[in-house]
């Protein structure tokens, strides 16, 4: 049963555009959601975390909202820029992470 | 030299083979981590280890067995390895709180 969930597989977005990448999970004992960014031949990197007492993490251009009573989280990227071209996981913390599927974000010129 | 080394990059075996996966560490964490990665199923866990005596089971351990060597080392192995074991798999490690995972660059393992 998936406990995390990016049930958009891929998403384009204009250079300069904001870029909104959702994700829902079921448990809501989760301690921390986290967005991780992967890019090709390469790991995942830690993008932006949000503590499940907030509602909202801001840094730089990344802003992540949780709605805890929906479930559901997003990532708010503003403005896009083609380096942000990447596939971008989400998590959630309880013990150990688990990942979603992960959304693979093309950002064109 | 990065923080997170997996061994090798890349490898093609043929089915019944047993194959080892390495991975080793120099953040210094206790929890190290196998995760593997297939289109459209993200990434699913495979085992992990909060210190050099703990080892538990994640979601999709059938047909894998790992080992932890030392505080810096983490080796995965499949036993007899099937076509469906095809896919890209990632050694990350954590601090004690879980969180600040950093992942190795990944090995892609093709079974034939």
């Amino acid at each position: 049963d998936q406990q995390v969930k990016q049930n958009s597989p891929s998403l384009s977005v204009q250079e300069g555009r904001i870029s909104i990448l959702n994700c829902d999970y079921t448990n809501s004992m989760f301690d921390y959601f986290l967005w991780y960014k992967k890019y090709p031949a390469e790991g995942p990197t830690f993008l932006i975390s949000i503590s499940s007492i907030k509602d909202k993490n801001e840094d730089g251009r990344f802003t992540v909202f949780l709605n805890k009573s929906a479930k559901h989280l997003s990532l708010h990227i503003v403005p896009s820029q083609p380096g942000d071209s990447a596939v971008y996981f989400c998590a959630a913390e309880g013990g150990k992470l688990i990942f979603g599927q992960g959304t693979e974000l093309s950002v064109k010129p | 030299d990065a923080d997170v080394t997996q061994t090798p990059r890349n490898r093609i075996t043929k089915t019944g083979k047993r194959i080892m996966l390495e991975c080793s560490q120099t953040k210094g964490h206790d929890r190290m981590y196998w995760y593997r990665q297939d289109p459209g199923l993200g990434l699913r866990l495979i085992y992990y280890s909060f210190d050099v005596k703990d080892i538990n089971k994640g979601e999709i351990s059938d047909g894998y067995s790992v080992s932890r060597q030392a505080q810096a080392k983490f080796s995965l192995s499949l036993e007899s390895a099937i076509p469906n074991q095809t896919a890209l798999y990632f050694c990350a490690t954590s601090s004690f709180e879980g969180l600040g995972y950093t992942f190795g660059s990944g090995t892609r393992l093709t079974v034939v």
